[in-house]
């Protein structure tokens, strides 16, 4: 079963707005990590956030965890076309080596 | 001089074959893994290795079986294969495993099978 559920499905804006996607998970964690897969290619990796961790930033990439609620949120700043993609969270809960994948957001950024 | 690299990147075949998809890692990395991706985008790990080793092996049918020669190369073979095993495979690497840092994918190989 997925670990992480996200919110929305699919995401469709305007080129240059800010994009927020949620993630929830079930189990405490020891990361977070977020991915974009464009289409038809391999996941890319975009930032790691530990469970000590509350907000990390990565260019125009801002990520938050909140353990207590167990949810994480992705925001892209001043989006882009190439922005395009399916973005995922995947967490390592404590006691376990597998980093298990959430269900992915679709963003489509319109020009 | 790509980081992790998958063959073939396209597979088609009948169901009741045998078939192979190689991975190849030049990073240096302990820990290999192969993901498993549907077509609705569900991706889910099916095998780690550290160093030659199995780590993980999740409910997978035995038909999968995983070899690792050495630790920059984790193939997966499959055996008799059936329609639902149609989906994208991934192989991905880091060092020391998920704990440590990010995974490296590859670019997948789309698996049909007629």
């Amino acid at each position: 079963s997925q670990q992480g559920e996200e919110d929305p499905q699919a995401l469709s804006i305007q080129e240059g707005e800010n994009a927020t996607m949620n993630c929830s998970y079930k189990t405490s964690i020891n990361n977070l990590q977020w991915y974009r897969q464009n289409s038809g290619r391999g996941l890319v990796h975009l930032i790691l956030i530990r469970s000590n961790e509350r907000e990390k930033h990565s260019g125009r990439l801002r990520v938050t965890l909140d353990t207590s609620k167990k949810s994480s949120s992705l925001l892209i700043t001043a989006s882009r076309a190439a922005d395009t993609a399916s973005y995922f969270c995947a967490t390592v809960n404590f006691g376990n080596e597998k980093l298990t994948f959430g269900t992915g957001t679709r963003l489509t950024i319109i020009p | 001089d790509t980081a992790v690299s998958q063959t073939p990147k396209y597979l088609v075949t009948q169901m009741g074959n045998d078939k192979s998809i190689k991975c190849e890692q030049n990073l240096g990395h302990d820990t290999m893994y192969w993901y498993k991706q549907d077509s609705k985008k569900f991706l889910k790990i099916m095998f780690s290795y550290n160093n030659k080793e199995l780590i993980i092996n999740e409910t997978v049918p035995n038909r999968f079986s995983p070899k690792s020669p050495d630790k920059a190369h984790l193939n997966l073979h499959i055996n008799s294969l059936e329609l639902g095993d149609s989906a994208v495979y991934f192989c991905a690497s880091n060092i020391g495993g998920p704990n440590t840092g990010e995974l490296f994918f590859g670019e997948g190989s789309r698996l049909t099978v007629l």
